[in-house]
């Protein structure tokens, strides 16, 4: 089945800085690769998706960019804000099946 | 804008008994999922449901799980004769068409099995 590694864990940064946390996964025919985020008692909330047949969305201060070959993609948040602040999770849609597979999440902290 | 709702919020029950979480979808959507997170651990998928039948399921999804679409709009995940680790927090989902289109959370169910 399909194996998400996510990285970093932990991500600390200043107010205004950028941050970046990779996703990477093992099912070469996964089709479908969104971001969530989620908040303290909350459930994951979608934040941006892109699809196998594009290399990079943008959404504001939110992108994220794919490389298929390499099999891994990346959550680009930039100008961060406290707000930001949350567990962010990968989730690749394998090729096979129509379930999410998610990676066991970042802790984002922004500080102030 | 449209969410997925859950009730209730916070479960808790005894060991042994039986237990219905409840969802209800948005309303134009076609695919229903359920997932649960235990404790500070990852997101695990459950069983995905579309047109009254499932259409995938984990190896987690075994013969105390069941779902069913009652009616129009609830969709529910019920537990036989609960244990103890399945205490978690259980995330209902749909999309609207299909398996590549956004899946969209509710806020989800804490069971806590006693």
């Amino acid at each position: 089945g399909e194996n998400v590694e996510q990285h970093p864990s932990t991500l600390s940064v200043q107010e205004g800085d950028s941050a970046v946390i990779k996703c990477t996964y093992s099912d070469s025919a996964s089709n479908y690769f969104p971001w969530y985020k989620q908040e303290l008692g909350k459930g994951p909330q979608l934040i941006i998706d892109i699809r196998s047949n594009v290399g990079e969305k943008k959404d504001q201060r939110i992108a994220v960019t794919l490389n298929k070959t390499a099999k891994h993609f990346s959550l680009h948040i930039t100008e961060t804000q406290p707000e930001d602040s949350a567990v962010y999770f990968c989730a690749p849609r394998g090729g096979s099946q129509g379930n999410l597979i998610f990676g066991k999440g970042t802790k984002l902290s922004v500080k102030p | 804008e449209p969410e997925v709702t859950q009730t209730p919020s916070h479960q808790v029950t005894q060991m042994g008994q039986e237990v219905i979480l409840r969802c209800v979808p948005i309303s134009n959507h076609l695919y229903f999922y359920w997932y649960r997170q235990i404790l500070g651990q990852k997101v695990e998928f459950l069983v995905s449901f579309y047109n009254n039948e499932i259409s995938e399921k984990s190896e987690i999804f075994d013969d105390q799980f069941s779902v069913e679409r009652p009616d129009g709009s609830n969709f529910t995940l019920k537990i036989r004769s609960t244990k103890l680790e399945d205490s978690a927090m259980y995330f209902c989902a749909s999309s609207e068409w299909g398996t590549i289109q956004p899946q969209h959370f509710g806020d989800g169910t804490r069971l806590s099995i006693l």
